[in-house]
């Protein structure tokens, strides 16, 4: 079974300020189709998930630019360029390339 | 807009079963395939089973394999968890999403196990 962990569990950020969550996965997530199976997923408060990245750096529709996802092979980053108080809430990456695993989940909160 | 609802959750004692309904609209239903995914309480995301645009293929994980069935009626857009065997550890919300990126996820329906 492929894991996937997150660092780190938390962070508390300042508005306007930059975020940086790390997802590492125990096997490569590149498939022989050339495309890397990893997701970026935002639980706010309350609610239910909604993606936010899928293929490592596809920003799904509707949002925002300030979210932005990068890695390769087993290495992975979402970054969010300046924090607003809309985007608390618990952050999971996930991989969909052999069966599908979520990492432990990063909650962000604002200080 | 895309919707999908969950219900059947509730209270149940272990070993009884029950059956979760997923009504999907907005979109061709019978274009995706589908998952459950579950929280328990205060936990993180773990996925429970996924069920081919067509039904022609299932996957489970292992921790409810043998117990839990997912089915789907391309008809009337719904999809389905029947759990059976229930234990105190699959006390959680059940959530039903689609696709392959998992883009639409319901509100949840909450399944209690206990005595």
């Amino acid at each position: 079974d492929i894991v996937m962990t997150q660092t780190p569990l938390s962070l508390s950020v300042t508005p306007g300020q930059p975020a940086s969550i790390s997802c590492k996965s125990s096997q490569s997530l590149l498939h022989s189709d050339g495309k890397t199976y990893l997701y970026w997923y935002l639980q706010k408060p309350g609610q239910s998930p909604q993606l936010l990245i899928y293929e490592v750096s596809n920003r799904f529709s509707g949002v925002p630019d300030r979210f932005s996802g990068s890695g390769s092979g087993t290495d992975f980053t979402l970054k969010i360029s300046r924090v607003e108080a809309e985007d608390v809430g618990v952050y999971y990456c996930m991989q969909s390339i052999q069966m599908w695993t979520f990492g432990q989940g990063t909650k962000v909160d604002i200080k | 807009q895309v919707q999908l609802v969950e219900s059947g959750g509730g209270v149940v004692q272990p070993g009884r079963s029950l059956k979760l309904t997923c009504a999907a609209s907005g979109f061709t239903f019978s274009y995706y395939g589908m998952h459950w995914v579950r929280q328990a309480p205060g936990k993180g995301l773990e996925w429970v089973a996924v069920i081919w645009n067509d039904g022609s293929d299932k996957y489970y994980a292992d921790s409810v394999k043998g117990r839990f069935t997912i089915s789907r009626d391309n008809s009337k857009n719904m999809l389905y968890l029947q759990m059976n065997s229930l234990r105190a550890e699959d006390t959680a919300v059940y959530f039903c999403t689609s696709g392959l990126k998992f883009s639409y996820w319901g509100q949840g329906t909450l399944v209690t196990v206990s005595s």
